[in-house]
């Protein structure tokens, strides 16, 4: 079953817009969640993570949004860069346990 | 510090055969988790260690296996490769585990033909 789910296989947005990543889970025993992102022939790379007693977490161009009773967390980067283009994983975790369950994965392309 | 590191970074197998890979953590980091990601699966976890027990496991048969050295290294073994087991296997290490943020190597490249 997937616990955690990215619906949008791929996203492209212009240089200088938002680009908003959007991930969904089902299991309400989750109370951390993180986003990485995958450039080819590399290992994932963290970006921002968020625990569950908060509903926002902002590291410069990078927020994460999570909204408890809905089961769904956002990414949001502002503004888009080329750098940007990869594929970005939302994952989450229990408290405690060390697995990471990861989303399908988004393909983000930035535009010029 | 020097991020985390696995070898090899490419390997060629064939079925039947047995494969080792290795992780090392970075400094300071006491625990190590193992991902497979393929295409059609994405990224799965195997196993994780923490002071060189096994302390999670995800749902791979018997013939994955790891363990963990006492200098925080950790090797992934797998026997009797499948043409299956063809993927880009991960390594992650993190401070304390629980919901610590994990920080990934490169991956080795398994091919099994």
């Amino acid at each position: 079953d997937q616990q955690v789910k990215q619906n949008s296989p791929s996203l492209s947005v212009q240089e200088g817009r938002i680009s908003i990543l959007n991930c969904d889970y089902t299991n309400s025993m989750f109370d951390y969640f993180l986003w990485y992102k995958k450039y080819p022939a590399e290992g994932p790379t963290f970006l921002i993570s968020i625990s569950s007693i908060k509903d926002k977490n902002e590291d410069g161009r990078f927020t994460v949004f999570l909204n408890k009773s809905a089961k769904h967390l956002s990414l949001h980067i502002v503004p888009s860069q080329p750098g940007d283009s990869a594929v970005y994983f939302c994952a989450a975790s229990r408290e405690g346990a060390q697995k990471l369950v990861f989303g399908q994965g988004t393909r983000l392309t930035i535009n010029p | 510090k020097a991020g985390v590191t696995q070898t090899p970074r490419y390997l060629i197998k064939t079925r039947g055969q047995q494969v080792t890979l290795s992780c090392s953590p970075i400094s300071g980091h006491r625990s190590v988790s193992w991902y497979q990601q393929t295409p059609g699966q994405g990224l799965q976890f195997l196993f994780e260690y923490f002071s060189e027990t096994q302390r999670n496991k995800g749902n791979f048969p018997g013939r994955f296996s790891g363990r963990q050295f006492s200098n925080s290294r950790s090797e992934m073994n797998v026997s009797t490769l499948e043409l299956g087991d063809s993927a880009l296997y991960l390594c992650a290490s993190s401070f304390a585990g629980g919901g610590n943020e994990q920080f990934f190597g490169p991956g080795t490249r398994l091919t099994v033909l």
